[in-house]
């Protein structure tokens, strides 16, 4: 079955303490993206990433890290949480056929809770 | 830059009844446009989509048609279920994948809430 997986679905830390979310598509997919969804803000781009090794900036990124060193993985990297990152993530994935009307698959979801 | 503006919800019907949830944009380009859903617990599912001018997306019953003229994209069904309890995103993408910046924008969401 094609998909994205997220791991934890949830997670609760504490401020400073470093955690991962990971991310991983078996649809042979070139392009991921991370998003935080927030009430009132609808959906925000994190980062995302072209290709093995090509990342970029997204509209949040402030807080975060991601690597790329596979095409199916892209985990999300939060090294010292602060509670304003208390919110739902989402990974997601999309075929890079170079075309505005590429359609992006989503993953089930991260609650993170950063006390 | 670019926005997605959606009707502010929640939004209740019983069942059976005609829904629209309105979608507006503003883009500089030729945009394609979105309705994603997503059900309590779930992550997003594209709903239907539209490329071009005039063009309607439709599945599961839902329709939209991109109105340039209008720049809308209104959600309808005809008759609502229970199991369309969810939050639906309208959503535009002007750029492909491969350009800096980010691809696809959401509306704030609206939760449409449907009663037996």
């Amino acid at each position: 079955e094609a998909q994205v997986t997220q791991n934890p679905r949830y997670l609760i830390t504490v401020t400073g303490k470093k955690l991962t979310v990971t991310c991983s598509q078996n649809m042979n997919h070139e392009y991921m993206s991370w998003y935080r969804q927030d009430p009132g803000l609808g959906l925000r781009q994190i980062y995302y990433s072209m290709n093995v090794e090509v990342t970029d900036k997204g509209d949040v990124p402030e807080g975060y890290k991601v690597s790329r060193k596979e095409k199916r993985n892209f985990p999300l990297i939060l090294e010292s949480p602060s509670p304003n990152q208390t919110s739902l993530y989402f990974c997601a994935s999309s075929s890079h056929r170079k075309a505005s009307t590429d359609t992006q698959y989503f993953g089930p979801g991260t609650r993170l809770t950063v006390l | 830059g670019d926005s997605v503006t959606q009707m502010e919800g929640p939004v209740t019907l019983s069942e059976e009844a005609f829904l629209t949830i309105n979608c507006t944009y503003t883009a500089t380009g030729y945009p394609s446009l979105f309705w994603y859903v997503q059900y309590p617990g779930e992550g997003l599912q594209l709903l239907l989509k539209a490329t071009k001018a005039d063009d309607k997306g439709s599945n599961k019953g839902f329709e939209a048609t991109y109105r340039k003229e209008t720049t809308s994209f209104h959600l309808e069904k005809g008759s609502v279920q229970v199991s369309d309890s969810a939050v639906y995103f309208c959503a535009l993408s002007d750029r492909p994948l491969g350009q800096a910046g980010t691809a696809l924008i959401f509306g704030k969401g609206t939760t449409l809430s449907v009663s037996s």
